[in-house]
């Protein structure tokens, strides 16, 4: 079945580095994201990787894929208040097909 | 940007009442829509699958005559909460697929309260 598992929160101190952990059991998952909810919003798309890659950069954010583990994790260099939101792993088989999401990991940054 | 729309961000009623929530897609046209509803402990769970045109794909354990969905044009999709409960109060938000990069729009949410 479906299901993709993170945990629930996360504080790191303000100019460290985060790291948001997912798992997901899928194994035909094609595409891995990671969504960012600032409270009382909707959802804003991060970054993606695909299956067949290993990791992704992009500014201060990295995405590494372990898929043997079925292990996705997101790293956020230089942490900001502004980072302070609840992050999404997410999988969809597809570009077209649902996406499952997980749980959510709430970051909160400290001085 | 593509930008999708929700109305109403916050809703109160009462309980045996419906209320309707939309969500429209305003930068493209949008074939299919998902929506979505938020747990309080941040878990966020598809409901449906939205399609323009035909009935909508409900995920197991989602009621169908509760929650209602329309999806009649292309910009424009529809989640109706018949007769709802305290139980159904919770943050739904949608989202739209745009049609030519596959990517994923989401909505603002919209917090539904029932009393």
């Amino acid at each position: 079945g479906e299901d993709v598992e993170q945990s629930l929160f996360l504080s790191v101190r303000e100019g460290d580095s985060s790291v948001i952990n997912c798992t997901y059991t899928d194994s035909s998952s094609t595409y891995l994201y990671w969504y960012k909810q600032e409270p009382g919003a909707g959802l804003q798309l991060l970054t993606y990787i695909f299956s067949n890659m290993d990791m992704k950069q992009d500014q201060r954010l990295t995405v590494l894929l372990n898929k043997k583990d079925k292990h996705l994790s997101l790293r956020i260099a230089d942490t900001q208040t502004g980072d302070s939101a609840i992050y999404f792993c997410a999988e969809s088989y597809s570009s077209a097909s649902k996406i499952i999401f997980g749980s959510g990991t709430r970051l909160s940054i400290r001085p | 940007g593509a930008v999708v729309s929700q109305h109403p961000s916050r809703v109160i009623c009462k309980s045996g009442t419906s209320v309707k929530i939309e969500c429209r897609s305003l930068d493209f046209q949008a074939t299919t829509m998902f929506w979505y509803r938020q747990f309080p402990k941040q878990s966020l769970m598809l409901m449906a699958t939205s399609n323009e045109g035909s009935k909508a794909t409900y995920e197991q354990g989602v009621e169908k005559d509760k929650f209602l969905i329309n999806h009649a044009s292309l910009t424009l999709s529809t989640l109706t909460v018949t007769s709802a409960h305290p139980e159904d109060s919770s943050f739904y938000i949608c989202s739209a697929r745009a049609p030519r990069s596959g990517e994923l729009f989401f909505g603002e949410g919209s917090r539904l309260t029932v009393l």
